[in-house]
């Protein structure tokens, strides 16, 4: 099955800098790979997806990118401001099959 | 944008009380749902997929008789977590798809503690 690993485990930016949170998936034939996010207490919210048919992806603040030669994927968040910090997780499946999510990276926010 | 309800937030129990927990697409039909299990910073794993109309499919070391599932509508479903132990206390989260799969949209989650 599939194996999905996240890195780095916890991440600490200066508020205004950028953070940058990269994935490794194992199953080749995976073909969706969503972001989610998770305060305290809360069930994850989606940031953004990608699927395998595009290399970048990016929404304001937050991009995507998807490297499937190397089975790899990234979340990058520019000019990063306190309610950045949460729990993010990165997801792999193939198509509407379950999602395989990361360990998960604490984000913290130095004002 | 699609939405999950999950309820209750919140169950605080005696040992050996059955638990109903409820999940519900508010806006959309969900032909199927999923279950998960988080315990305190780790990631969220994957216990069962729960079909309309049939049977649920668990993840492998899950035991189905201790998780009931029912997807009674194509909005509702619900895990029931029976006898519960102390060990079984944990943060649950349910998702539902969108039409079309993708993407997965997360109800915020029940936190049950046994005592």
């Amino acid at each position: 099955g599939e194996n999905v690993e996240q890195h780095p485990s916890t991440l600490s930016v200066q508020e205004g800098d950028s953070a940058v949170i990269k994935c490794t998936y194992s199953d080749s034939a995976s073909n969706y790979f969503p972001w989610y996010k998770q305060e305290l207490g809360k069930g994850p919210q989606l940031i953004i997806d990608i699927r395998s048919n595009v290399g970048e992806k990016k929404d304001q603040r937050i991009a995507v990118t998807l490297n499937k030669t190397a089975k790899h994927f990234s979340l990058h968040i520019t000019e990063t401001q306190p309610e950045d910090s949460a729990v993010y997780f990165c997801a792999a499946s193939f198509g509407n099959e379950k999602l395989t999510f990361g360990t998960g990276t604490r984000l913290t926010i130095i004002p | 944008g699609a939405v999950v309800s999950q309820h209750p937030s919140r169950v605080i129990c005696k040992s050996g009380t059955s638990v109903k927990i409820e999940c519900r697409s508010l806006d959309f039909q969900a032909t199927t749902m999923f279950w998960y299990r988080q315990f305190p910073k780790q990631s969220l794993m994957l216990m069962a997929t729960s079909n309309e109309g049939s049977k649920a499919t668990y993840e492998q070391g899950v035991e189905k008789d201790k998780f009931l599932i029912n997807h009674a509508s194509l909005t509702l479903s619900t895990l029931t977590v029976t006898s519960a132990h102390p060990e079984d206390s944990s943060f649950y989260i349910c998702s539902a798809p969108s039409d079309g799969g993708q993407p997965q949209h997360f109800g915020d989650g029940t936190r049950l503690s046994i005592l």
